[in-house]
């Protein structure tokens, strides 16, 4: 089946600290792929999506390329800042079967300290 | 104010009740959808709605009933509650383009706690 993997947190790191979290995922097909973030007592929003292989989204300094051989998505940002504390959620869809089928990794809690 | 707004955001009900977690959009979006997020689980789907009176089942729906009599509501119930729904449930929504892409807007969620 479809599944994402994330790696798992909670992640901590000082103000302007590089930032990978790694996201590694299983399809059938060609899916795209997103990181959704959710801030503290809120919903989750989209922060950023690719579409096909080797496209790169990018969204309030993150990045993230797709790399269909190596099935990653993984996220970036060169210059953490306090406020990018939240949860990251890894997901993907396959075409023609719908947001119904998105299917979410299990999170990423990361902390800024300032 | 536009959006997708969640009611109650916070509840606490006891074993065998019945609790109704209400969702409410405004951009006239098709789809909408019920997740609930729990630790070491992720996200969900509980139920989705393509349309007013068009529900299906999402991964884990045992438990819970909906309906969607307008297209801007899409209320959950959990007709007889237990102690495993204690969850945070989520509500979202996307118009016919952001179900094809999996682009969802999200509600702020409705934390529920079931003695």
């Amino acid at each position: 089946g479809n599944s994402v993997t994330q790696m798992e947190g909670p992640v901590t790191l000082s103000e302007e600290a590089f930032l990978t979290i790694n996201c590694t995922y299983t399809a059938t097909g060609y899916p795209s792929l997103f990181w959704y973030v959710q801030y503290p007592g809120e919903g989750l929003q989209l922060l950023l999506k690719a579409t096909k292989a080797d496209d790169k989204g990018s969204n309030k300094g993150f990045e993230a390329t797709y790399r269909k051989e190596t099935t990653s998505f993984h996220l970036e940002k060169g210059s953490v800042q306090v406020s990018d504390s939240a949860v990251y959620f890894c997901a993907l869809s396959l075409p023609r079967e719908g947001a119904q089928k998105l299917v979410f990794g299990q999170g990423t809690r990361l902390t800024i300290n300032p | 104010d536009a959006g997708i707004t969640q009611s109650p955001r916070y509840k606490i009900t006891e074993t065998g009740r019945q609790v109704t977690l209400m969702c409410h959009q405004t951009w006239s979006h098709s789809y909408m959808f019920w997740y609930r997020q729990d630790l070491g689980h992720g996200l969900r789907l509980i139920y989705y709605s393509a349309a007013a009176d068009i529900t299906d089942k999402g991964e884990v729906p045992d438990g819970y009933v909906v309906s969607r009599s307008k297209t801007e509501n899409f209320p959950l119930t959990l007709e007889s509650a237990t102690r495993s729904q204690t969850s945070v449930y989520f509500c979202a929504s996307s118009d016919w383009a952001g179900s094809n892409t999996g682009e969802l807007f999200f509600g702020e969620g409705s934390r529920l706690t079931v003695l």
